[in-house]
């Protein structure tokens, strides 16, 4: 049963740019959450969706974040016109139902140059 | 809003030697508790899990205790080996319907052959 997925691993972007992250859930998991983990702070919570709906995105910043989880596929962390302060790790995590164990994926390092 | 701080920061140790590793947090309302490990450049890897209800978990040589009226956890590692080293998370759901952990900033552990 492989684990939670997430793609790109690293990803480099030029100030303005968009930047799309995926996050494949494990086998069975219907619920997604992102997290961010800013250089030398801890991780913090941005958003909790189950497949076509956002549950919580109070972590979420107002402008230019948005997350999905359609139906069909992986879920989508996308942050248009990237700016520097967005470098950072990006987690994702999975449960089978919600306010269980959260497993982790390897995370995807975004530079923005 | 709820806060978890992990003491101490960082933590070197010789091999063999058993250890803990303290955490806290500030709304003692939670739901339940994990703990993980992150290595560098990684994910983070789950545990334990402590239910509120719980006082302690166990997994082979890791124990972790919760005492939720004071708002502590916990987690000892018996007879240290030097894959034990990795940065140790904490991270709470708050009670009254939250999905989000809120994490401290960890513990980074050196176990030294």
């Amino acid at each position: 049963n492989a684990g939670v997925m997430q793609n790109p691993r690293h990803l480099v972007r030029r100030r303005g740019q968009e930047a799309r992250l995926r996050c494949s859930p494990m086998k069975g998991h219907s619920h997604v959450y992102w997290y961010r983990q800013l250089p030398e702070e801890g991780l913090k919570f941005m958003v909790y969706l189950q497949k076509e709906n956002i549950i919580d995105e109070s972590g979420m910043p107002k402008e230019r974040f948005s997350a999905e989880f359609p139906k069909e596929g992986p879920s989508i962390l996308r942050i248009q016109q990237v700016v520097r302060g967005d470098s950072a790790a990006y987690f994702c995590a999975s449960s089978q139902q919600g306010r269980e164990t959260q497993y982790f994926g390897p995370g995807t390092r975004l530079l923005v140059l | 809003k709820q806060e978890v701080t992990q003491i101490p920061a960082a933590l070197s140790v010789p091999e063999g030697e058993n250890l803990v590793l303290n955490c806290s947090f500030t709304d003692s309302a939670i739901y339940n508790l994990q703990w993980f490990r992150q290595d560098p450049g990684k994910g983070l890897t789950s545990l334990l899990l402590i239910q509120s209800s719980q006082r302690e978990q166990t997994s082979g040589r890791l124990n972790a205790s919760l005492d939720k009226s004071s708002g502590r956890s916990t987690l000892y590692i018996a007879a240290s080996q030097p894959g034990d080293s990795a940065t140790y998370l904490c991270a709470v759901i708050a009670g009254a319907g939250s999905y989000q952990l809120t994490f401290g900033k960890g513990t980074k552990l050196s176990v030294i052959p």
